[in-house]
């Protein structure tokens, strides 16, 4: 079983919904939780960055980790077709504090 | 304000051929990492470097080796090319601080084809 899952889409939405990307993980003692963007041919760039269990807002972006349920999300409100791209969850801490543990990615499309 | 910048973006090499790929930061970051990104796999660290002097094995390091030539430069070698190392590169830096880490800075990635 891997440590991070994530539904790896394609998930195709209608400009202007509201969009919610999720991952679960197995490691309890993971405390810090990140979002990357990836556009097509171009490296992973940090959205949102987060310490143990909470929401955090940053313009239209929401990160939500529920350390209970090893369960975070990230919302994209307001979408446009400019987030069309893969959206990679990422955590670590505990035994893996020296290393970033990456979920396999979102494709992510918004239809104008 | 270049980041992480990686040299080349593409290379084709035959089976048995050597290359090295070349990264460097300018963030100042203490740690640099060498991923491989395949469709389904996601990101798969194959070495990481915590600091100068010092490297380590990741998860998929065999037909890998690195050196971290100063706090700048961590480059990755292909000693013998094989068709199943067909992929995107990664190298990201970050810094280590205590029992954590600051998230990961990326470079665009060079795509390696072995034929």
């Amino acid at each position: 079983q891997k440590e991070v899952e994530q539904d790896p889409g394609p998930l195709s939405v209608p400009e202007g919904a509201i969009v919610s990307l999720n991952c679960t993980y197995s490691n309890s003692a993971f405390q810090y939780f990140m979002w990357y963007r990836q556009y097509s041919r171009k490296g992973p760039e940090l959205l949102m960055y987060t310490y143990s269990s909470g929401n955090k807002e940053d313009g239209r972006f929401t990160a939500q980790v529920d350390k209970s349920s090893k369960y975070i999300s990230l919302f994209i409100r307001d979408s446009q077709p400019s987030d069309s791209a893969t959206y990679l969850c990422a955590m670590t801490g505990g035994s893996s504090a020296s290393k970033i543990i990456f979920g396999s990615g979102t494709r992510l499309s918004i239809r104008p | 304000n270049a980041g992480v910048t990686q040299t080349p973006k593409f290379q084709v090499l035959k089976t048995g051929q050597s290359m090295t790929l070349q990264c460097a930061q300018d963030m100042n970051h203490n740690s640099m990492y060498w991923y491989r990104q395949d469709p389904g796999m996601g990101l798969r660290l194959i070495y990481y470097s915590a600091s100068e002097g010092t490297t380590d094995k990741g998860e998929v390091p065999n037909g890998y080796n690195v050196s971290r030539l100063n706090k700048r430069e961590f480059s990755l070698r292909l000693e013998s090319a094989a068709p199943s190392q067909t992929s995107v590169y990664f190298c990201a830096s970050s810094e280590l601080t205590g029992y954590s880490n600051q998230p990961q800075h990326f470079g665009d990635g060079t795509r390696l084809s072995i034929l």
